[in-house]
């Protein structure tokens, strides 16, 4: 059964900190990896990774992802209050199975 | 980014009536749309991937004559909740993609609550 795993479930940290999020994952058939931001209710697309070792970009925001150890990390930089959320990451394997979530809550 | 919206964002209904939720993308044609569930802080669970002009694919454990889905064209899919209960209650939202673009562009999803 394809499983993806998410470390750690919850944390609390504060404006300016860095944060860093854990994938983990099992799967038959990998396609892509996918990293979305869920706030209030509908999940908002972050990041597509297919390659090992290419970073991905957007503002404070990166990621990337190993393929031989099946496993992505996403990397928030000076955390602000707006970056509370739950960050879901997704493995496309013709399906998408998303794992439990990372609660992040930046207090002012 | 493409634009999928969902309908109603919030519905109450009675025991053992049927609610319908509508998906559309309004910006491209999806040719696959997926409808996933999700309970209060638990992840997105796949319900089924419906297809354009083909009946939907149920995810092992849903029920298909309990969750209809419709994906009669190539903007708009739609998921019916028959005889809904409590136990029905959740947080549904549904997601499409581009053609071949992996990219899941999702709608602001529908809160279903059954008395």
């Amino acid at each position: 059964e394809d499983k993806v795993v998410q470390s750690p479930l919850s944390l609390v940290v504060h404006e300016g900190d860095t944060v860093t999020l854990n994938c983990s994952y099992e799967v038959t058939n990998f396609r892509s990896l996918l990293w979305y931001k869920q706030e209030k209710k509908a999940p908002t697309f972050l990041f597509m990774l297919t390659s090992s070792g290419i970073e991905k970009k957007s503002g404070r925001l990166s990621s990337i992802l190993d393929k031989k150890e099946l496993f992505s990390i996403l990397n928030i930089t000076a955390t602000q209050t707006g970056d509370s959320a739950v960050y879901l990451c997704a493995v496309n394997d013709y399906k998408l199975s998303f794992g439990a979530g990372t609660t992040v809550t930046v207090r002012a | 980014g493409a634009v999928v919206s969902q309908h109603p964002s919030r519905v109450i209904c009675k025991s053992g009536t049927s609610v319908k939720i509508e998906c559309r993308s309004l910006d491209f044609q999806a040719t696959t749309m997926f409808w996933y569930r999700q309970f209060p802080k638990q992840s997105l669970m796949l319900m089924a991937t419906s297809n354009e002009g083909s009946k939907a694919t149920y995810e092992q454990g849903v029920e298909k004559d309990k969750f209809l889905i419709n994906h009669a064209s190539l903007t708009l899919s739609t998921l019916t909740v028959t005889s809904a209960h409590p136990e029905d209650s959740s947080f549904y939202i549904c997601s499409a993609t581009q053609g071949s673009n992996e990219k899941l562009f999702f709608g602001s999803g529908t809160q279903l609550s059954v008395l």
